[in-house]
């Protein structure tokens, strides 16, 4: 249990649909973060909130699009994916922005 | 950021101590060397990190050459829930922000029996 908690764990979504993936940090934290983790590559950065504020965006495709509506919560809203955008998705989140990063388990996203 | 240099893959035997080592030579004096690790389908783990003093904690030690130009990860008694990939990572502290997370290829641990 490491205090952040990603839902789904799994999901299956057609190139056509629209879904998200919910982020819950029950750690205080005030920074939270999405990153990509694709098949045999590095885990990537996506997104970074800081006191709910988007603070970095990474050149990420406008088909991913993320909400953070207070410092627990953050949501990665997904539309009109490609089957490469299949990886696992996890999200992160830490006290300020310089200090330790704490993940969560990860979403597994395939998109068919 | 500076980079760092893992070996891909190291066994250990199951009970003995486990000594991953990483290369971090062009590390800056304000960067940290942080290590996280990820098990099979799940998200990283925090393990520990330093700057520049050896530290310790329930899970493993961190040793920093004096020339901070590498360091090792110590998991004093190895069990098999410990193989996983390990990650050495240097942060920079870009004084009010944050500089990116950034993970290698690290090192797959296998503990064997």
């Amino acid at each position: 249990e490491t205090g952040v908690t990603q839902t789904p764990r799994h999901l299956v979504m057609g190139m056509t649909n629209k879904k998200s993936l919910k982020c819950e940090q029950h750690l205080g934290h005030n920074a939270m973060y999405w990153y990509k983790q694709s098949a045999k590559k590095p885990l990537e950065l996506m997104f970074v909130y800081s006191l709910e504020e988007r603070v970095e965006n990474n050149s990420v495709p406008s088909r991913f699009s993320p909400e953070c509506p207070n410092s627990s919560h953050l949501f990665l809203h997904l539309h009109t994916l490609q089957p490469e955008d299949s990886a696992l998705y996890l999200c992160a989140s830490s006290q300020g922005q310089r200090n330790t990063i704490y993940f969560g388990e990860g979403s597994w996203l395939t998109v068919v | 950021d500076a980079k760092t240099t893992q070996p891909p893959s190291m066994d250990c035997a199951e009970g003995r101590a486990a000594n991953l080592p990483c290369n971090h030579s062009t590390i800056s004096g304000n960067e940290y060397v942080y290590w996280y690790r990820q098990i099979h389908s799940q998200g990283p783990q925090y393990i520990i990190h330093g700057l520049k003093n050896n530290e310790t904690n329930e899970m493993a030690s961190l040793i920093i050459t004096e020339d901070r130009k590498s360091s090792t990860l110590i998991l004093p008694h190895a069990t098999l829930r410990d193989t996983a990939v390990y990650y050495c990572i240097v942060w920079k502290d870009y004084g009010g922000s944050q500089g990116n997370l950034i993970f290698g290829k690290g090192t797959k641990l296998s503990v064997k029996p």
